[in-house]
């Protein structure tokens, strides 16, 4: 079965870091563009984030370049987003995403909640 | 950026009457290739996660039910739920996926009348 799985998330103080994850299994990660999408508590969906498939290529949206980075293990079959400098605005369900294989799939999510 | 936009932003319908959302995007995604629409719609219900209902605009998910389906291309398309049921009730979002940014609607919010 193919899935994707989302860990990492948690409480952190304004200007901390976090370090999200996504497993991916039944696929093979190398292959694709992977996304990070979030969704702020009664808000809608935003991509975040995406990086191809030897991680040479990166693109991030405007609220986060600068502070976030993207990055995988193709080894690990993990997709990684690494979160610094972190604000109140950027807590929210993270997901996790892939749109190449023909049926679109995320993850469930995982919350960071950015708070004193 | 492809702007993506949704109408309604809401809409209340009697149970088992159709319920119809319209979703237009700035510019084609239609990836001519393929000949295929890149563009997702998702159901979303209060806690959970999002869930996908179509894809490349008209081809929908397994176990999604048949009352559902998508249509349109380039620009244009439409979610049509033909006969609305109690457990319908959430909130839409149509997504490209076309060219990133990857670009969501605002979201369409659906209720029983």
């Amino acid at each position: 079965e193919v899935q994707l799985v989302e860990s990492g998330g948690g409480l952190v103080q304004p200007g901390g870091s976090l370090r999200l994850s996504c497993a991916a299994s039944g696929f093979t990660i190398s292959s694709y563009w992977m996304h990070w999408v979030r969704q702020a508590p009664g808000k809608g969906l935003v991509w975040v984030s995406r990086i191809n498939g030897d991680g040479s290529t990166t693109n991030y949206a405007d609220s986060v370049k600068g502070r976030f980075t993207i990055s995988r293990d193709n080894a690990k079959n993990t997709l990684y987003l690494q979160m610094n400098s972190l604000r109140a605005e950027d807590t929210a369900l993270y997901y996790c995403a892939n749109y190449g294989l023909g049926v679109p799939l995320w993850g469930q999510g995982t919350l960071v909640t950015v708070s004193s | 950026d492809i702007v993506m936009t949704q109408s309604p932003d809401s809409l209340a319908v009697s149970l088992g009457e159709r319920a119809t959302i319209n979703c237009k995007s700035s510019q084609s995604v239609l990836n001519t290739s393929t000949n295929k629409n890149c563009l997702v719609w998702y159901q979303q219900k209060p806690g959970q996660p999002p869930k996908l209902l179509i894809y490349w605009a008209s081809t929908r998910e397994s176990g999604v039910p048949d009352r559902f389906s998508g249509s349109g291309s380039g620009t244009d398309f439409t979610l049509t739920i033909s006969s609305l049921q109690a457990e319908d009730v959430a909130v839409y979002y149509c997504q490209q996926y076309y060219s990133a940014p990857l670009t969501f609607g605002q979201g369409t919010k659906v209720e029983i009348k």
